[in-house]
């Protein structure tokens, strides 16, 4: 398909077990955005990556949250031991150069519920 | 630091109506503005954008100006359709690091 792609679409897990999240970019899109969407909030920003450069982690919320890109295009991000805090739409995005007043392309998220 | 205040919603409408759905921001440097529309099982989508001072970003009926001495980025449409239902956000990006920063969304409903 031409957008972003996010798998599982929906993910049910207990507290405490390991989750990874996938987000496949538009192709040759270079700037890949992770966001979280809880509910009543906005969407809050956890990790970019652009080409080759090393990747803002800034927004992510807690060392049991991370993100790795390979060969520049697919994305994975991996959550350890998680918390019903974890609850919310993990949404992917990408975007052609990276420039910030490209617009983003969003997948349809990742809804994770955490029992 | 760099933030986006949107009205709450949600907002409910008959059709044909007027919109307004405000948005304020507070940025360092000279942000570009954006309104995203996420409709009912979909993802986001960028509605509209300006990047500049007194810009007028346009798309399907809906409008919103840059407005630097007021910091704002107010969504107007004229005339409402029930396929407008949708929730929409507004955002900026700052000429400082790599985010978008969103605000927290207004959900509009439109009957017929």
């Amino acid at each position: 398909g031409a957008g972003v792609s996010q798998s599982p679409s929906n993910k049910v897990t207990e507290k405490g077990k390991d989750v990874e999240l996938r987000c496949d970019p538009i192709s040759g899109h270079t700037a890949l955005y992770w966001y979280r969407q809880s509910l009543g909030q906005g969407l809050e920003f956890l990790i970019y990556f652009q080409g080759n450069s090393a990747p803002d982690k800034s927004g992510l919320p807690s060392d049991r949250f991370s993100a790795e890109r390979t060969g520049g295009s697919v994305s994975t991000l991996t959550i350890q031991r998680t918390q019903q805090e974890d609850s919310a739409v993990y949404l992917c995005a990408s975007s052609p150069i990276g420039q910030l007043n490209s617009p983003l392309h969003f997948g349809n998220g990742t809804r994770l519920t955490v029992t | 630091g760099n933030s986006v205040t949107q009205m709450e919603g949600p907002v409910t409408l008959s059709e044909e109506a007027f919109l307004t759905i405000n948005c304020t921001y507070t940025a360092t440097g000279y942000p570009s503005l954006f309104w995203y529309v996420q409709y009912p099982g979909e993802g986001l989508q960028l509605l509209l954008k300006a990047t500049k001072a007194d810009d007028k970003g346009s798309n399907k009926g809906f409008e919103a100006t840059y407005r630097k001495e007021t910091t704002s980025f107010h969504l107007e449409k004229g005339s409402v359709q029930v396929s407008d239902s949708a929730v929409y956000f507004c955002a900026l990006t700052a000429n400082t690091g790599n985010q978008f920063y969103f605000g927290t969304g207004t959900s509009l409903t439109v009957i017929p």
